[in-house]
């Protein structure tokens, strides 16, 4: 079975500081990993996703991942944070071979201030 | 167009009433899928389509009823709800059932159940 673990439930950065969300996977087979982002009373939106193709993943919004199976790690960084990032971001896991079952992390809420 | 569209947007119901979620997609995908999203949670599959076909069904209550009249809409029939059914109703789709497929979610119905 596969599982994604977000280590720290809140937290906060300051405006143009650097953005770490971290994710560790655990998954018997190579996995499909995904970050999407929540703002609030909305769906989800897809930020990226790695698929094997490259370890280093870029995303919308100046967002990047970096795939390691060595730590079995999928962190999230951007570079500069800005006002407009903050929401809540979702580490999520599909295996290959299945059906499109995201399993989601438990989630992370980014606060950016001032 | 690469839209989900979900109606209604709130929805309040009491515990013996019947009511429908819709959701909507133009983008040819051929899986779709519903998640209920409790507050400070992620999102929990209830319920995957697959051309039209019930392919998953996680356990829910039949007070729960899906419905797929075709590739495009994807219906959640109410009845009976609890209280503790109130929650975000997230709507998704997807290309197909691949892992690496990537799911586009709708906004989301937020239901009240008094």
């Amino acid at each position: 079975a596969q599982s994604v673990t977000q280590l720290g439930s809140h937290v906060s950065v300051s405006e143009g500081a650097l953005v770490l969300l971290r994710c560790n996977y655990s998954s018997s087979v190579p996995p499909y990993l995904f970050w999407y982002v929540q703002y609030p009373n909305q769906g989800l939106q897809l930020l990226l996703k790695y698929t094997s193709a490259a370890t280093l993943v870029k995303g919308i919004n100046g967002f990047e991942a970096e795939f390691k199976k060595s730590e079995t790690s999928f962190h999230l960084t951007k570079p500069s944070a800005h006002m407009s990032d903050a929401a809540e971001y979702f580490c999520a896991v599909s295996l290959t071979g299945t059906a499109s079952k995201l399993t989601f992390g438990t989630g992370t809420r980014l606060q950016v201030t001032l | 167009d690469t839209e989900v569209t979900q109606t209604p947007k709130h929805l309040v119901m009491g515990m013996t009433n019947k009511k429908s979620l819709k959701c909507e997609q133009h983008m040819g995908h051929r899986a779709m899928y519903w998640y209920k999203q409790k507050a400070k949670k992620p999102p929990e599959l209830m319920f995957v389509y697959s051309y039209e076909k019930l392919s998953i069904n996680e356990s829910v209550p039949s007070r729960f009823s899906p419905e797929c009249p075709n590739s495009s809409l994807l219906n959640l029939h109410l009845h009976a709800l609890q209280p503790e059914d109130s929650a975000l109703y997230l709507c998704a789709s997807s290309q197909g059932l691949a892992g690496g497929d990537e799911q586009f979610f709708g906004p989301g119905t937020r239901l009240t159940v008094l």
